[in-house]
């Protein structure tokens, strides 16, 4: 089954705890890309990936972190978690770059900075 | 800067059409409008693109006004599971560099 799969799904984590949420997706997709989502501001890119070690910011990248170096996967890491990350996490994936419109999101990662 | 406006929520009768508007009245010559939805803490789900004729696909229709200033997204047959979050993005197709950006959206609540 063609999918992007996210883990962890939950995450409770305390300030300043380095983690990694991982992204993989199936469908040997060129694009992926990192959101996020808060009550009442919509989605927020965070980061995307136009190819393999190919990387670059969105809207909100401060105080994250991504890689690029397999084509499946696209891991968000924190380096130093802090509460105003608290939120829900998307990882998408796309066929290629100019196809982007069309992503296909993952089912979400709720993370909970203490 | 908010580059679409939607209406917050909407309500609509199972079975009727809903008729999602949204206004983008800055938009650009080469830029596309996008419908996303989003169920209740799924992933967002692309649903149609268009730039100035209208579209059809097997999930809805797009309609764009001819000065291309809003857009109307219709679901001709709702039912219970199209309930979400629906999503209208502005943005050049081929602009790699430009980021998605979503803004709040327009809650549909189809209602038996």
């Amino acid at each position: 089954e063609a999918q992007v799969t996210q883990n962890p799904r939950y995450l409770i984590t305390v300030t300043g705890k380095k983690l990694t949420v991982t992204c993989s997706q199936n469908m040997n997709h060129e694009y992926m890309s990192w959101y996020r989502q808060d009550p009442g501001l919509g989605l927020r890119q965070i980061y995307y990936s136009m190819n393999v070690e190919v990387t670059d910011k969105g809207d909100v990248p401060e105080g994250y972190k991504v890689s690029r170096k397999e084509k499946r996967n696209f891991p968000l890491i924190l380096e130093s978690p802090s509460p105003n990350q608290t939120s829900l996490y998307f990882c998408a994936s796309a066929l290629t770059p100019g196809r982007a419109y069309e992503q296909y999101f993952g089912p979400g990662t709720r993370l909970t900075v203490t | 800067d908010a580059k679409t406006t939607q209406p917050t929520s909407m309500d609509c009768a199972e079975g009727r059409a809903a008729n999602l508007p949204c206004n983008h009245s800055t938009i650009s010559g080469n830029e596309y409008v996008y419908w996303y939805r989003q169920i209740h803490s799924q992933g967002p789900q692309y649903i149609i693109h268009g730039l100035k004729n209208n579209e059809t696909n097997e999930m809805a229709s797009l309609i764009i006004t001819e000065d291309r200033k809003s857009s109307t997204l219709i679901l001709p047959h709702a039912t219970l599971r199209d309930t979400a979050v629906y999503y209208c993005i502005v943005r050049p197709r081929d602009n790699y560099g430009q980021n998605f950006v979503f803004g709040p959206g327009t809650r549909l609540s189809v209602l038996p």
